[in-house]
């Protein structure tokens, strides 16, 4: 079974602060991604990875940025949290082989409340 | 751009059969997918349909039309467990995946 890990499921951080979310997969993916989710909004694509070391705007990038080191870690680095990325944010990795080709699989989540 | 379109929620009874239709509109995509996601949890993939036809999976089948734009997931014997939010999602060629807004499916005893 695929595992997708996220370092914390609660965070609660103060406007301003730096939050770093890291997201592990042992699947041995190409492909990672960063999500977030919000009432309403569904889910939106922040950034994305498809190799060690690059890294890919998503449809909401501003505010964040991603550094991906090693081929099983993505992680999500908020430098200036603002009430506005209070959010559920979501890892996904996927394959670009196999026969389930590019399905992705999420890590449990991250639940940030910015005050 | 890419458009999904999701009822937004769905109500039906313990032991009932329900049908969550997806429409969307884009060129082309190399698969239609749906994931299973409770509330304040991570979304959990159910299924994933290359060719048009319906794919059986135990008590979920999904179903696409390349033709008309449109998939739907079917839940058989549906069981309390089942109420969650249901995503439609598409990855078309040479872009990023288009999830839908989602369908919120309540189970009443």
């Amino acid at each position: 079974d695929v595992k997708v890990t996220q370092s914390s499921r609660y965070l609660v951080k103060r406007t301003g602060e730096k939050v770093f979310l890291e997201c592990v997969q042992d699947m041995d993916h190409e492909n990672m991604f960063w999500y977030r989710q919000d009432p309403g909004l569904g889910l939106r694509l922040i950034y994305f990875s498809y190799d060690v070391k690059m890294k890919e705007k998503g449809d909401i990038p501003e505010g964040y940025s991603v550094s991906r080191e090693k081929k099983e870690r993505f992680s999500l680095i908020l430098e200036s949290t603002s009430t506005n990325q209070t959010s559920m944010y979501l890892c996904a990795s996927s394959s670009l082989t196999g026969a389930m080709l590019e399905t992705q699989y999420f890590g449990p989540g991250t639940r940030l409340l910015v005050l | 751009g890419q458009n999904i379109d999701q009822p937004t929620e769905m109500t039906a009874t313990e032991g009932a059969i329900v049908q969550i239709n997806c429409t969307y509109q884009t060129s082309g995509f190399n698969g239609l997918f749906w994931y299973q996601q409770h509330a304040g949890e991570a979304p959990t993939f159910l299924s994933y349909n290359v060719l048009d036809g319906l794919e059986e999976k135990g008590r979920f089948s999904s179903f696409l039309s390349r033709s008309k734009g449109y998939s739907y997931l079917l839940l058989k014997e549906l069981q309390m467990k089942d109420s969650a939010s249901y995503l439609c999602a598409v990855r078309p060629y040479g872009q990023n995946f288009v999830f839908g807004p989602g369908t919120r499916l309540s189970v009443l005893p």
